[in-house]
């Protein structure tokens, strides 16, 4: 059965800082994966997705996100985080299926 | 583009009681999926529909839970008898396809939160 997993559940950064969350999946094959995010009091909205080629992908909000084959990842990158970006982060994969999130909250 | 619809958007019932909700998907999505997000974890899949078919509810305790979507564009989704461990936000979302080949993501409401007292 396809899976990602997340496993930072709280990260604490203060603005400016530089931010990776790890999103780990274990299927082969076609690999599509999704970044969403939930901020405080809002559905769930689409950060970026991958589906092929370039495994570089540039999301809304200054968001991107690397899929490395060899590592099973697609981690989640911002080089300078905002007080607005304080939210919940999750990763999922084809099957719509999420990892537990990562909530991040970026102090001023 | 008029989003995802989600009723009601609280509700607090007494265990063992029976409740719906209720979801009207995107305008031309073929896909709905149903959500139970507990405080503090993710989003888990409870069912999803392909058109009016069951395409997976494996996660989806039958015991009480059902759900249904009849001429494939609403959905509703039934607790009957709900239990304390139910509390949680019930999510719909819908995507135009589904599979590896969609190429498309599910969009999402803003849920039914539910409290079981």
């Amino acid at each position: 059965a396809q899976s990602v997993s997340q496993h930072n559940h709280h990260v604490i950064l203060s603005e400016a800082a530089s931010l990776e969350l790890g999103c780990n999946y274990s299927y082969g094959g076609t690999v599509n994966l999704f970044w969403y995010v939930q901020y405080p009091g809002q559905h769930l909205q689409l950060l970026l997705k991958y589906f092929s080629g370039d495994p570089l992908v540039k999301g809304i909000k200054g968001f991107e996100a690397e899929f490395i084959k060899s590592k099973f990842s697609f981690n989640l990158r911002k080089p300078s985080v905002q007080w607005s970006d304080t939210a919940e982060y999750f990763c999922a994969g084809e099957d719509m299926r999420f990892g537990a999130g990562t909530r991040l909250t970026v102090k001023p | 583009e008029a989003g995802v619809a989600q009723s009601p958007r609280y509700k607090i019932i007494e265990k063992r009681q029976s409740v719906a909700f209720w979801c009207n998907p995107i305008s031309g999505h073929a896909t709905l999926y149903w959500y139970q997000q507990i405080l503090g974890q993710g989003p888990k899949l409870l069912i999803q529909f392909q058109n009016n078919g069951v395409v997976d509810d494996s996660q989806l305790p039958k015991d009480r839970f059902s759900a249904e979507r009849l001429k494939g564009v609403d959905s509703t989704l039934k607790i009957q008898p709900a239990k304390l461990e139910d509390s949680a936000v019930y999510l719909c979302a819908s995507s135009l396809f589904a599979g590896a080949a969609s190429n498309t993501e599910a969009f999402f409401g803003q849920g039914t939160r539910l409290t079981v007292v």
